[in-house]
């Protein structure tokens, strides 16, 4: 079964407005998750290292004020795209790596601002 | 640092022949291999992963791929391509313990018939 649950699969929203897209762990808790970006036809970029009771560590060139990050819980983090443009539209995919075993990737989000 | 080379953007093959798809890798450390599928407008499937036991790795649906350190190469086979396997093909390079990953750049496989 899945071991990482993404939230919502599909968002399209006018430019100006904030999105939210939710991770979760469901089978383990998870003091790490990751955030990748996926540009049409392009590979998957890390954007952050989201950490469970503090700050996220962002990439170079990720926006930390774009591109909101909070693990408040063990099972849960969110990125919250903050006033949306049409060059954020993109494929956002979260990731978890649990003890010993490879990454698990949720199915992805895939945002299109208008 | 870690880093990794898919050697070709695309591969196009017949149905019913075998497919390679390549791959080579950099890392300061003993690394862990894996490759991903991704169908058009889909989330990611391991195919199969590397973590430092047996060097020839099955996966999924007849994919298999060898680790060979010597070459810092893990290339991705299988015997017989089916029409299904269409898709874009990710290797991906991840330290053991550090949990993050980097991706390759992607192959996208053309299976015709």
């Amino acid at each position: 079964g899945a071991v990482v649950s993404q939230h919502p699969s599909w968002v399209i929203c006018k430019s100006g407005t904030s999105v939210k897209i939710e991770c979760r762990s469901l089978d383990f808790q998870a003091t790490t998750m990751f955030w990748y970006r996926q540009f049409p036809k392009q590979s998957l970029m890390l954007m952050a290292t989201s950490n469970e009771g503090s700050k996220a560590t962002y990439e170079q060139g990720v926006e930390k004020d774009k591109f909101l990050i909070n693990h408040a819980s063990l099972t849960l983090s969110t990125l919250t795209v903050t006033s949306a443009h049409p060059e954020d539209s993109s494929f956002y995919i979260c990731s978890v790596t649990p003890q010993g075993q490879p990454q698990h990737f949720g199915d992805g989000t895939r945002l299109s601002i208008l | 640092a870690q880093s990794v080379t898919q050697l070709d953007s695309h591969v196009s093959v017949s149905e019913g022949t075998p497919v390679l798809l390549r791959c080579n890798y950099s890392s300061s450390y003993s690394p862990s291999l894996f490759w991903y599928v991704q169908h058009p407008n889909k989330g990611l499937q391991l195919l199969l992963k590397y973590t430092s036991a047996a060097t020839l790795v099955k996966g999924i649906n007849g994919f298999e791929a060898e680790f060979k350190k010597s070459e810092t190469s893990f290339h991705l086979t299988k015997p017989s391509a089916h029409m299904s396997d269409a898709a874009e093909y990710f290797c991906v390079v991840s330290e053991v313990g550090a949990g993050k990953s980097t991706f390759g750049d992607g192959t996208t496989l053309t299976v015709k018939p």
